[in-house]
């Protein structure tokens, strides 16, 4: 198994585009959710979904979009990019939420000049 | 990378001792707390649990403790090793189903 994969590994942009941010698990799991991580701000959630077809805002949703139109994939979307906007962003899934452990891929570092 | 690691708390502790690190939670409606580990250039990784019903749980060279009156969560690693170097987070959970995690603290190892 793979478990939760994340691509890009690295991504610029200049302010305003719009992008992706791609997240796969093969573990079968109906929780995943999306945080950031900046420098001595630890990992803020982004948005959350239970379960294919349901989605929710987490702590700092603005700026960001989600779907889940699976069970395996939750994509993030940027749509006019901001340098507040530059972090490394983590993709996390788990077999239910929140009361089970989180398994985190390696990461998406983004710049946005 | 290491830029995460920047302006956390950092607690020193000499190889081969115990290394204790605590974190304050704020809701009193959490139910279920985890410890992560976090290496340079990696997603964090579980280490322990612990759920409401339970003061303290035990697994290999690490125990969790959990004081709910006061809110605290505390991490003790015995025998710490070169490789416990890490950004340690904890996490809470309620039934929002948010899992929030705190700012972390950095466990540098001493030779």
């Amino acid at each position: 198994n793979a478990g939760v994969t994340q691509t890009p590994k690295f991504q610029v942009l200049k302010t305003g585009q719009s992008m992706t941010l791609q997240c796969a698990q093969d573990m079968n799991h109906e929780y995943m959710s999306w945080y950031r991580q900046d420098p001595g701000m630890g990992l803020r959630l982004i948005h959350y979904s239970v379960g294919a077809g349901i989605t929710d805002q987490g702590e700092v949703p603005n700026g960001y979009n989600v779907s889940r139109s699976t069970t395996e994939d939750f994509p993030l979307r940027l749509l006019s990019a901001a340098p507040s906007q530059t972090s490394v962003y983590f993709c996390a899934s788990s077999p239910t939420g929140r009361n089970s452990p989180l398994h985190f891929g390696n990461g998406t570092r983004l710049t946005v000049t | 990378g290491e830029s995460v690691g920047l302006h956390l708390p950092t607690l020193s502790v000499q190889e081969g001792d115990n290394s204790i690190i605590n974190c304050a939670y704020s809701n009193s409606a959490s139910d279920y707390f985890i410890w992560y580990k976090q290496e340079s250039g990696k997603g964090p990784q579980f280490i322990i649990d612990i759920r409401s019903n339970m003061d303290k749980r035990q697994g290999q060279r690490v125990t969790v403790l959990l004081n709910k009156t006061v809110k605290h969560l505390s991490l003790q690693i015995a025998a710490t090793q070169p490789g416990d170097s890490a950004v340690y987070f904890c996490a809470e959970s309620n039934r929002d189903d948010k899992i929030i995690f705190g700012k972390g603290t950095r466990l540098h190892i001493l030779p």
